[in-house]
Formats: structure tokens, C-alpha cells, sequence
């Protein structure tokens, strides 16, 4: 079964510290893609970050990357200089073929 | 760029009932899929489309049927409404991954509740 497991239902953080939110998931593909978005108050699902399995290397974008552990199934967000426009929802997500498995979310509070 | 667009944004219905959610995308994308969004679920795979004229199921497809008759338009249909389908819909688009950019483009979302 393809699965992708968020065990972190909240998470707080200072303003200008860092976090990180924690995702596994698990599938018998071997090519796959890898997301984080983020879902404000509005709902508009906004795309965080990207990884492609085959990459080794972790994604950067700005303030946020991952940490990328494919042996592991492993794929965690580290939001760095916590903002206080970053408190969302956050939804780790995989696309193999053509579907895309989503995990339950973590929501995101950042205390001035 | 509209991007991806739903109708209507909101609706309520009584059980039994049926109605149409219309998405509409205008960037030529050939892939599209139908979410739900439950609290406590993150978003679930109702249906979705590679290409005009196809469909398959996803995770979560009983209750619902879809139609892709034309490219840009990907629609979702419930026959008869159950309370059970009282969600937030979400509709998406893709092109095929070349760009390290590619992503998915999601609509506002269309709240139903039914009664």
C-alpha cells in the first residue's frame, strides 16, 4: 500500500527559529517525485519545496529545505528563520505513476 | 492565466441529490485529478485524468463519476449525495515532469455539504 505517514499533527516555533516537520512514506516505485505544500487559512494549496528520488542531494528553496533519506523513506521539511506568514497546514506528498498519495498534515503555529 | 478554476465554490445539497463540479484549467495541461480534503485526512484521490477523452480511479472513487471530454475541463459528478460526501473538493492539473519546476496547479477548492 502506498502510504505517507505525518505523525506530527501540531508543531509550534519561535519567530526567527528553526523547525522541522517530519514525513515517511512507503512505495514499491523506484522513480518518484517528492513535495511538501502548504495550506493557509485561504485553502490554496501552495508548493513548499520538490525533491526528486532519483537525486541525492536535498532540496533547497530559500528558507525551507529537506532532508532526503531514501533508504530510510524518510523526508522532513526544515523551515529555517521561522516567519510569522509560515504558520499553515503542511502536507508531505508523493507522486508515483500518475497518482499522488498525500499525508494528514501538520499544522503549523509560529508564536511572536 | 486563470490557472485553475472551480465551480461553484460553494454548495449545499440534500442527501440524494446530484450536482456537477466543474474544473477548468487554461494552461493546456494533459493531467488532472479531483481531491477531497476531510479534517484529520490530508487529501485523498478521488479520480483523475492523463489526457482528453480518459479517466481513472484513485483512492477514494465510490459515489463519484468524472468526464474529460474536453482538455481543459475535468468534471466531477455525484449521482446521489450522501451526508458522507460533506467535504471540501479540490481539482488539480499537471503537465508531464521536464521542468524541475513542475508542480501541481490546485484550484480554490469547493466546499459541499450535504444535508
Amino acid at each position: 500500500a502506498q502510504t505517507v505517514t505525518q505523525s506530527q499533527p501540531e508543531m509550534s516555533v519561535q519567530e526567527a527559529e528553526t523547525v522541522t516537520l517530519s514525513c515517511t512514506y512507503d512505495t514499491s516505485e523506484s522513480d518518484y517525485y517528492l513535495f511538501w505544500y502548504k495550506q493557509p487559512p485561504s485553502r490554496q494549496m501552495i508548493l513548499v519545496i520538490r525533491q526528486e528520488a532519483y537525486k541525492q542531494q536535498n532540496a533547497t528553496e530559500n528558507r525551507f529545505s529537506v532532508n532526503f533519506q531514501k533508504a530510510a523513506k524518510s523526508f522532513s521539511l526544515k523551515i529555517s528563520d521561522s516567519q510569522l506568514g509560515d504558520a499553515a497546514m503542511y502536507f508531505c506528498a508523493y507522486i508515483a505513476g500518475n497518482q499522488f498519495y498525500f499525508g494528514t498534515g501538520t499544522s503549523l503555529t509560529v508564536i511572536p | 492565466n486563470a490557472g485553475v478554476t472551480q465551480t461553484p465554490k460553494f454548495r449545499v445539497l440534500k442527501t440524494g441529490q446530484s450536482m456537477t463540479l466543474l474544473c477548468a484549467q487554461d494552461m493546456n495541461h494533459e493531467y488532472m485529478y479531483w481531491y477531497r480534503q476531510d479534517p484529520g485526512m490530508g487529501l485523498r484521490l478521488i479520480h483523475y485524468s492523463v489526457g482528453e477523452g480518459t479517466t481513472a480511479k484513485g483512492e477514494v472513487p465510490d459515489g463519484y463519476n468524472v468526464s474529460r471530454l474536453k482538455k481543459q475541463n475535468f468534471l466531477l459528478g455525484l449521482e446521489s449525495a450522501a451526508p458522507s460526501q460533506t467535504s471540501v473538493y479540490f481539482c488539480a492539473s499537471r503537465p508531464p515532469w521536464r521542468r524541475s519546476t513542475d508542480t501541481q496547479y490546485f484550484g480554490p477548492g469547493t466546499r459541499l455539504t450535504v444535508l
